[in-house]
């Protein structure tokens, strides 16, 4: 099936620094990814829809100033959390669509841990 | 709003059992299902989906069930297996957009 990868797995940062997670499509192109946020023993929340060469979409919430959405080519898509705080401490999840019988599904990365000091 | 969400955050199952996991849906406009995996530490991993026009579809060792009446969907597992702890969650998957995700049930298998 089709892979999805995420880098880093997990990142320790000072509050006030910013940190950049990468989301790679490994064997097909994608022109939409998905930013998901998970908090512990909760769902999956959806962040943001990632374009390809187009801004991004934001969820209702979502600050889209702290949370810097790029997706620069077919096969990445980066998201920088700017200036973090405790707070933003959280699972980092992206997805990948991909074309189906009917339509498309989305195969999901492996997440990213974040810890914000 | 709309939501998808699951009636029991935990389940205990012996191992070798059946279990079953239930999930309800508020959209009646949603056509098509899908039931994620999650391992502790991992992204969600697909199981098995269904669209609205049917009933049943079966996987290996697994069976999803839609009642588009009472707006509910169950994830069947046959003969749980200790690799089968993990997270369950049902999302609706409108259109070819964005998946939402219910909250979500913990399996636990019992020795």
């Amino acid at each position: 099936g089709a892979v999805v990868s995420q880098h880093p797995s997990w990142v320790i940062c000072k509050s006030g620094t910013s940190v950049k997670i990468e989301c790679r499509s490994l064997d097909f192109q994608a022109t939409t990814m998905f930013w998901y946020r998970q908090f512990p023993k909760q769902s999956l929340m959806l962040m943001a829809t990632s374009n390809e060469g187009s801004k991004a979409t934001y969820e209702q919430g979502v600050e889209k100033d702290k949370f810097l959405i790029n997706h620069a080519s077919l096969t990445l898509s980066t998201l920088t959390v700017t200036s973090a705080h405790p707070e933003d401490s959280s699972f980092y999840i992206c997805s990948a669509r991909f074309p189906r019988e009917g339509g498309y599904t989305q195969y999901f990365g492996p997440g990213t841990r974040l810890t914000v000091l | 709003g709309e939501s998808v969400g699951l009636h029991l955050p935990t389940l205990s199952v012996q191992e070798g059992d059946n279990s079953i996991i239930n999930c309800a849906y508020s959209n009646s406009a949603s056509d098509y299902f899908i039931w994620y995996k999650q391992e502790s530490g991992k992204g969600p991993q697909f199981i098995i989906d269904i669209r609205s026009n049917m009933d049943k579809r079966q996987g290996q060792r697994v069976t999803v069930l839609l009642n588009k009446t009472v707006k509910h969907l169950s994830l069947q597992i046959a003969a749980t297996q200790p690799g089968d702890s993990a997270v369950y969650f049902c999302a609706d998957h409108p259109g070819d957009d964005k998946i939402i995700f219910g909250k979500g049930t913990r399996l636990h298998i019992l020795p």
